[in-house]
């Protein structure tokens, strides 16, 4: 299993990045997916997941109206689109696979995060 | 409530147990998974369930959860296993994820 994150930078207060998670060596299409932050120095953020095809998602108060998760499951792919950005959305940002059950959901695969940061 | 507590640091010495808690609401309702995370490097999943081990987790690693704190029991602890250490579970409303804020093991 390997997921591989791209996208991170650099981007100005109020700008716009989009995150891409690549996976391969799973059936994609089988999982939920998340996307989970870390700022500098600071602990595990959730921000937003996906169900498997789409028609579910979910995300933390203070991204919901600026972060779009969305999947591709034809090209095994994962995005976070992130507009209106702060400064307090510097951060390491990480996808990670996830198996969501009726009282228990756990995240058996990460990738190695991609870094965004917010500065002007 | 949506958050999950942890206390922020525990130290052990070399070969005993240390108990890592978690206390938050919803974890009457949902159960906690637990993931280790080194500096420099990704987490990874070390509980999940009530008390399942994935694949390639020494069995010193263990989970419990009683009323609204779960916990994670390291047996026998080796010097790898000082790394931060961070419980998730749903929030309250169970459409959203949250984490603890981390437990640094010092060994």
């Amino acid at each position: 299993v390997q997921l591989v994150e791209s996208g991170g930078g650099l981007v100005q207060p109020g700008g716009s990045l989009r995150l891409s998670c690549e996976a391969s060596g799973i059936t994609f299409s089988y999982y939920w997916m998340t996307w989970v932050r870390q700022a500098p120095g600071k602990g595990l953020e959730w921000v937003a997941h996906i169900n498997q095809d789409g028609t579910e998602t979910h995300s933390m108060d203070s991204v919901r109206g600026r972060f779009t998760i969305s999947r591709d499951n034809a090209r095994n792919s994962l995005s976070l689109q992130m507009n209106s950005l702060r400064a307090e959305d510097t951060a390491v940002y990480y996808c990670a696979r996830g198996v969501r059950e009726l009282r228990r959901d756990w995240f058996d695969s990460w990738g190695q995060g991609t870094l965004v940061t917010v500065s002007s | 409530s949506s958050e999950l507590t942890q206390d922020p640091a525990v130290s052990v010495a070399l070969g005993q147990t240390v108990r890592i808690t978690c206390h938050g609401d919803s974890l009457r309702t949902y159960y906690a998974s637990w993931y280790q995370q080194r500096p420099g490097q990704a987490p990874i999943l070390v509980i999940y369930g009530k008390n399942n081990r994935p694949s390639g987790i020494p069995d010193r690693f263990s989970g419990s959860t009683s009323e609204n704190t779960a916990s994670l029991t390291i047996t026998g602890v080796q010097a790898e296993d000082e790394a931060d250490y961070y419980c998730y579970s749903r929030d309250s409303s169970g459409h959203r994820g949250v984490f603890g804020g981390g437990t640094r093991v010092t060994v």
